[in-house]
């Protein structure tokens, strides 16, 4: 299996909900990310787990809350997000190997809408 | 990380080769040469990596200049499914605090026709 798995595939939400994203892996990876990617723009790197713990936060706002419950699994929670906030949001893995040198695996995607 | 610069945009005939040029001038001793695609609607995906020898998997060839300020993607025999944005990314490896981190540029719109 060397598949990332992301759901839901579009979420629409208003900006008073809370929903969560969902992402897995069982490629037996130990680091695993959330990237946000604007229409017509690259992925922008968020979050960065390795072995469950966040060792990366590229000062994203509070109102974005990962977590990594077991090795196989990423979560996203959302809270009083803004219009602003839609975008697509990309889960990957990596080995997390000694090297340093590993290839990211990312999942299709989840298409958010904030109205 | 060292910043890349790539052209925006560039056409390919179905069947030719396809080159695809990224400059990395600034790249540091330590830091690899990584070529993502995506395709529209998907995720990124992973093509191939460098250090400082030319590299060739079942996807592409990589090659890396001399002093390393630059690099090509080839893709030999471009297919319409080729069509994608292609991503030049330079990082570091073992031991720099950029572990694990990908900064993507603006890539280059890969159009395979006919």
């Amino acid at each position: 299996d060397t598949e990332v798995t992301q759901t839901p595939k579009h979420l629409v939400m208003g900006m008073t909900n809370k929903k969560s994203l969902k992402c897995e892996q069982h490629m037996g990876h130990r680091a695993m990310y959330w990237y946000k990617q604007k229409a017509k723009k690259p992925p922008e790197l968020m979050f960065v787990y390795s072995y469950e713990k966040l060792s990366i936060n590229e000062s994203v706002p509070s109102r974005f809350s990962p977590e990594c419950p077991n090795s196989s699994l990423l979560n996203l929670h959302l809270h009083a997000l803004q219009p602003e906030d839609s975008a697509l949001y990309l889960c990957a893995s990596s080995l997390a190997g000694t090297s340093g040198i590993d290839e990211q695996f990312f999942g299709p995607g989840t298409r958010l809408t904030v109205l | 990380d060292a910043k890349t610069t790539q052209p925006p945009s560039m056409d390919c005939a179905e069947g030719r080769a396809a080159n695809l040029p990224c400059n990395h001038s600034t790249i540091s001793g330590n830091e690899y040469v990584y070529w993502y695609r995506q395709i529209h609607s998907q995720g990124p995906q992973y093509i191939i990596h460098g250090l400082k020898n030319n590299e060739t998997n079942e996807m592409a060839s990589l090659i890396i200049t001399e002093d390393r300020k630059s690099s090509t993607l080839i893709l030999p025999h471009a297919t319409l499914r080729d069509t994608a944005v292609y991503y030049c990314i330079v990082r570091v490896g073992a031991g720099g605090t950029s572990y694990g981190k990908l900064t993507f540029g603006q890539g280059t719109i890969l159009t395979v026709h006919p």
